[in-house]
């Protein structure tokens, strides 16, 4: 079965700043990937996906993903970040024989500081 | 505008009673689901349902009961039987298989009281 791995709790970033939010998956073949965005007491909104091909995938609100499959990796980043950018991020893993379901992470709490 | 729709936003029940929070698209999605969020936990899949009058458990499903009579529709019961109901839920729908992108609802937050 398929899992993922948010090491990283809470986070908090000068505005302006760079960002990279660490995301790792176990499976055994390629997956699908994902990144979702919560504000607080809200639903999750689609950052970004990775089903195949070029392994740099660009979202919405300027952020963009990297799939490492030697890592087994897909870190979030944005160059520089606007206090907007406040939430709570998870990455999701999706595999389409087996286990068929999307499986989340539990999630990275990012703040940013003026 | 095609979306998702939870309802209420905030509900609140007493112990011992069944509750139903409703889920409504009109995204045409065939599949429908429904997680549970708790802080630090992420979202577990309580019920999923792939094609009308059909639906499979999640990994947390005791306790909890769904029905898919209608495409656009996908009702959550939370029974006197789930031993700590109070959380967030969310629901969501996507177009193909269930490991593909998924659209989710505002969430309704249940408290017990």
């Amino acid at each position: 079965a398929q899992s993922v791995t948010q090491p990283d709790i809470h986070i908090t970033v000068s505005e302006g700043a760079s960002l990279e939010l660490r995301c790792n998956y176990s499976y055994g073949a390629t997956p699908y990937l994902f990144w979702y965005v919560q504000s607080p007491g809200q639903g999750l909104q689609l950052l970004l996906k990775y089903f195949s091909g070029d392994t740099l995938v660009q979202g919405i609100k300027g952020f963009e993903a990297e799939f490492k499959r030697s890592q087994s990796s897909f870190n979030l980043r944005k160059p520089s970040v606007h206090w907007s950018d406040a939430a709570e991020y998870f990455c999701a893993v999706g595999a389409d024989f087996g286990n068929e379901k999307l499986t989340f992470g539990t999630g990275t709490r990012l703040t940013i500081i003026p | 505008d095609g979306g998702i729709t939870q309802s209420p936003k905030y509900l609140f029940r007493k112990e011992g009673q069944n509750v139903t929070l409703s889920c409504e698209q009109n995204l045409n999605h065939d599949a429908m689901y429904w997680y549970r969020q708790d802080p630090g936990q992420g979202l577990r899949l309580i019920y999923y349902s792939q094609i009308v009058n059909d639906f499979q458990k999640g990994d947390i499903a005791e306790g909890y009961s769904v029905s898919r009579e209608k495409k656009e529709s996908f009702p959550l019961t939370v029974t006197s039987a789930q031993k700590n109901p109070t959380a967030f839920y969310l629901c969501a729908s996507s177009q193909g298989r269930m490991y593909t992108e998924a659209f989710f609802g505002q969430g309704t937050r249940l408290t017990v009281v």
